[in-house]
């Protein structure tokens, strides 16, 4: 059972455009939800997160959306360019001690000029 | 820049072999995990440790093992490496305080392949 469901699977964005990444959750106990970003024959990198105090956080051209209600969170970035083309995988967790993450399958963005 | 290291990055190895993955950290954290990655798929949480002499195992089953001696040293062993065990393997570590406790640090992985 996948308790974090990622879409796209594959995105291509022009750059300057946004570039849109969904993902929902099930489990009402996660209270933290980071964003990584993976290059090839890298391990993936924290690239923004957010906790559900806060419906929106923006970092330069990366902002997560968060809607609590619908158990949904959101990465857009904004004037995407071809140093973007990645795997991004969103994840969420708990604290309380656990500290666990459960990844999406991830979204392979390309941003072609 | 995460200091967590992982040796080798590539191995080729035969079946029935026993291999041993190095991860170690030097950011002086008190959790530590494994992760199996097929290339650009998503990743399994295999083994995480909350502390030296502590070890469990995670959500997807693994034929491998780990030990937690000392805090900064995180292998992972194989006893008889098979083909289905070809994948990449993700050590991470996190820790510090406050809201940075949270934050998961990777290393570049090792890519096995079990011939």
């Amino acid at each position: 059972q996948q308790q974090v469901k990622q879409s796209p699977q594959s995105l291509i964005v022009q750059k300057g455009g946004i570039s849109i990444i969904n993902c929902a959750y099930e489990n009402t106990a996660f209270d933290y939800f980071p964003w990584y970003q993976q290059f090839p024959g890298k391990g993936p990198a924290l690239l923004i997160a957010i906790r559900p105090d806060v419906s929106e956080k923006k970092e330069g051209r990366f902002t997560i959306s968060f809607n609590k209600s619908a158990k949904q969170f959101s990465l857009h970035i904004m004037d995407s360019q071809p140093g973007d083309s990645a795997t991004y995988f969103c994840a969420a967790g708990s604290g309380a001690g656990s500290y666990q993450l459960t990844f999406g399958k991830g979204t392979k963005l390309s941003v072609i000029p | 820049e995460a200091d967590i290291y992982q040796t080798p990055r590539y191995l080729v190895i035969g079946t029935g072999k026993k291999i041993t993955l190095e991860c170690s950290q030097t950011m002086g954290h008190d959790k530590m995990y494994w992760y199996q990655q097929d290339p650009g798929m998503e990743l399994h949480l295999i083994h995480y440790s909350y502390g030296v002499n502590s070890t469990e195992k995670g959500d997807l089953s693994s034929e491998s093992t780990v030990s937690r001696i000392r805090t900064e040293h995180f292998p992972l062993t194989l006893e008889s490496a098979r083909p289905s065990h070809t994948s990449q393997y993700l050590c991470a570590s996190s820790g510090g305080t406050n809201r940075a406790k949270n934050i998961q640090y990777f290393g570049a992985g090792t890519r096995l392949s079990v011939l």
